[in-house]
């Protein structure tokens, strides 16, 4: 079945400073719907951005992500980290009306 | 913005217990979820629905039986109830399935003592 790889369980950062998180996956679609959701303290998820196309940077709130099939990478990123985005960060696929999630990369951010 | 109720918010039960959870959608959405959350493990799919009477088996099943009465609504059952199920559940809808997101409830944090 499909599956999600996010490798950090968590992330701390200062802030200003970039951030990346990772995201990998695996299916066997051809075309994947790749996503990533954003859930802050006591919250429900929410989507923060997505992505069908190949190659094409998607921008969202200060963040981007592209998604590189060739690579099958979905890799999460700003340019300058706020306090704000202290959060839990999910990256997930559907294939095939079935959302998969990875387990989720914690980011912390300190002044 | 999509509305997506659950009920109850939090639940507490013993060992061998009988749980429902509900969960309403109220945007006419074909596609209907129902995730658990637990540290390091993250989101994980019980069950899901593509409409009323319809029901697919997610990845993480045992233990857990659903139920889509209308287009609305969809419970999720726990029929004997097991401390490993203590957990954040959500319910979540979209519209058509695989380029839609997801919008989720609130969540229901069940303990199962």
């Amino acid at each position: 079945g499909d599956s999600v790889t996010q490798t950090e369980g968590l992330v701390t950062l200062t802030e200003g400073l970039p951030v990346m998180l990772n995201c990998t996956y695996q299916t066997i679609y051809s075309n994947p719907f790749l996503f990533w959701y954003v859930q802050h303290l006591n919250e429900s998820p929410r989507l923060l951005l997505k992505s069908f196309t190949d190659n094409k940077r998607t921008e969202h709130q200060g963040f981007h992500a592209t998604l590189h099939k060739s690579s099958s990478s979905f890799h999460l990123q700003k340019s300058s980290a706020q306090l704000s985005d202290s959060a839990l960060y999910y990256c997930a696929l559907n294939g095939n009306y079935k959302p998969t999630f990875g387990k989720g990369t914690s980011l912390v951010v300190h002044p | 913005e999509a509305a997506v109720t659950q009920s109850p918010r939090n639940k507490v039960t013993v060992t061998g217990g009988n749980v429902t959870l509900s969960c309403r959608q109220t945007n006419s959405h074909n596609y209907m979820y129902w995730y658990r959350q637990d540290t390091g493990h993250g989101l994980r799919l019980i069950h899901y629905s593509y409409g009323a009477g319809n029901l697919q088996i997610g990845d993480v099943p045992d233990g857990y039986k659903a139920t889509r009465t209308t287009q609305e609504d969809f419970f999720l059952l726990l029929e004997l109830a097991s401390p490993s199920q203590t957990s954040l559940y959500f319910c979540a809808s979209s519209e058509t399935g695989a380029n839609e997101r997801l919008f989720f409830g609130h969540g229901t944090k069940l303990s199962v003592l």
